[in-house]
């Protein structure tokens, strides 16, 4: 059974770091790997998509790599802002082919201006 | 612009008493979701559906049902037999074309339902 883990569960940095996000899962057969941000109280945005044949993809400053081999999968936020303060969650589809998909508990990131 | 609309955004739920969330998309996508989600945890599945008139039992079902008979509705009811309802509700909908290689998640803004 897949099972995704996102350590640590929250993370505190100063303003401008550069920093790395990580997901785990156990099932390296899986079609896609999604990263999302919610804010409090709202909906999950979605971030990047890489899929199974993709080593990484990027959008601004943010970078997602996949290395399915080992099960894991990092988010990288360059020159972090107060504004990425959010929770960041990952997610896998299961892979029975139902269109259903797992989620990390997510890590909560606080940008310190 | 195409979307998931969830309302109402805050919801109370009388003891006994049944209450009907709503999720609606714009986004012609074949499959919707519910998701609960809990403090400190992740979202856990309640229903999926992946066409109009058929949906499946997520891992927490119990006490919650839904309908789907229209694409763009998938309604979400939790009922009395729901003890511990108190819970930020989301759903979300991803188009099944091209099979699972591509499907990135959409999701609303959710429903946050309470106790009276």
């Amino acid at each position: 059974k897949q099972e995704v883990t996102q350590i640590p569960a929250a993370l505190s940095v100063p303003e401008g770091e550069n920093l790395v996000l990580n997901c785990s899962f156990t099932d390296s057969a899986i079609y896609n790997l999604q990263w999302f941000r919610q804010d409090p109280g709202k909906g999950l945005t979605s971030l990047l998509l890489i899929q199974s044949s993709q080593r990484e993809q990027t959008s601004g400053r943010l970078n997602a790599s996949l290395d399915k081999s080992s099960g894991r999968s990092t988010l990288y936020i360059a020159a972090s802002q107060p504004g990425d303060s959010a929770t960041y969650l990952c997610a896998v589809p299961v892979t029975s082919g139902t269109y259903k998909y797992i989620f990390g508990t997510g890590t909560r990131l606080k940008v310190l201006a | 612009d195409g979307g998931i609309t969830q309302s109402p955004k805050y919801l109370f739920r009388k003891e006994g008493q049944n209450v009907t969330l709503s999720c609606e998309q714009n986004l012609n996508h074949d499959a919707m979701y519910w998701y609960r989600q809990d403090p400190g945890q992740g979202l856990r599945l309640i229903y999926y559906s992946q066409i109009v008139n058929d949906f499946q039992k997520g891992d927490i079902a119990e006490g919650y049902s839904v309908s789907r008979e229209k694409k763009e509705s998938f309604p979400l009811t939790v009922t009395s037999a729901q003890k511990n309802p108190t819970a930020f509700y989301l759903c979300a909908s991803t188009t099944t074309w091209g099979g699972t290689s591509n499907q990135p998640q959409h999701f609303g803004d959710g429903t946050r339902l309470s106790i009276l």
